[in-house]
């Protein structure tokens, strides 16, 4: 069955260092998006991606972050100069809506990278 | 601001009770409502629910919307361990096609053998 899958599982950075997550979606989706979860917290929205642009993005999705699709598999969150409260899980999910046609419901997630700083 | 609230935040049950999870949301563009179920990491999707009043029904576990007062509940019957995880529910919000999910904070359920 297609899955998301993430890299890594879990990384540990210095406060101030940049980091990038990495995540290779379902081949035929088209869209794709980066949720957060702060420990015991509830999943947050940061980004959704398109055609290669940014669809929609949260307050929480500032200067700080970026997205890029490098090529035609991977799809990428950079953070640069992390912070303490940046800790958390990221999943990386995907659909194959088509903008502005019926959504099927079925938002495929990660197993998710989590991300602690020091 | 979108609000999803869902209602317990934690419950314990033995197996074999039945449990109703609650979910009420105040959006803008609201699409439809999904209820996901968290084991370990990556939510997997339950239902999505868009009209008013179809129960949508997976083995032991239902789901209802009622998009007058706002709210969807979960259904889960003759619960067993395997049922334990963390329950989201999400709504879809639509803004000029551009698509997200808000989350609630989730219900912890834990069945006890």
């Amino acid at each position: 069955e297609p899955e998301v899958t993430q890299t890594p599982s879990h990384q540990v950075t210095q406060m101030g260092q940049e980091v990038i997550l990495r995540c290779v979606p379902i081949s035929n989706h088209l869209y794709f998006y980066w949720y957060r979860q702060i420990l015991g917290q509830k999943v947050e929205f940061l980004v959704s991606f398109y055609n290669n642009e940014i669809s929609e993005k949260s307050e929480i999705f500032d200067d700080q972050f970026s997205v890029e699709r490098p090529d035609g598999s991977n799809f990428t969150l950079k953070i640069r100069s992390t912070k303490l409260e940046d800790s958390a899980m990221y999943f990386c999910a995907s659909s194959e809506t088509l903008r502005g046609l019926r959504f099927t419901g079925e938002l495929f997630f990660g197993e998710g990278s989590r991300l602690t700083v020091l | 601001e979108d609000k999803v609230v869902q209602s317990p935040l934690s419950l314990v049950v033995h197996e074999g009770d039945t449990v109703t999870l609650n979910c009420s949301y105040e959006v803008t563009n609201f699409r439809s409502l999904l209820w996901y179920k968290q084991e370990k990491k990556a939510p997997t999707f339950l239902f999505m629910l868009t009209s008013s009043g179809i129960e949508k029904k997976s083995g032991r576990l239902s789901s209802i919307l009622d998009k007058k007062e706002l709210f969807s509940i979960l259904n889960i019957t003759a619960t067993q361990t395997g049922d334990s995880a963390i329950y989201l529910c999400a709504v879809l919000i639509s803004n000029f096609g551009n698509e997200k999910l808000t989350f609630g904070t989730g219900t912890r359920l834990t069945i006890i053998p």
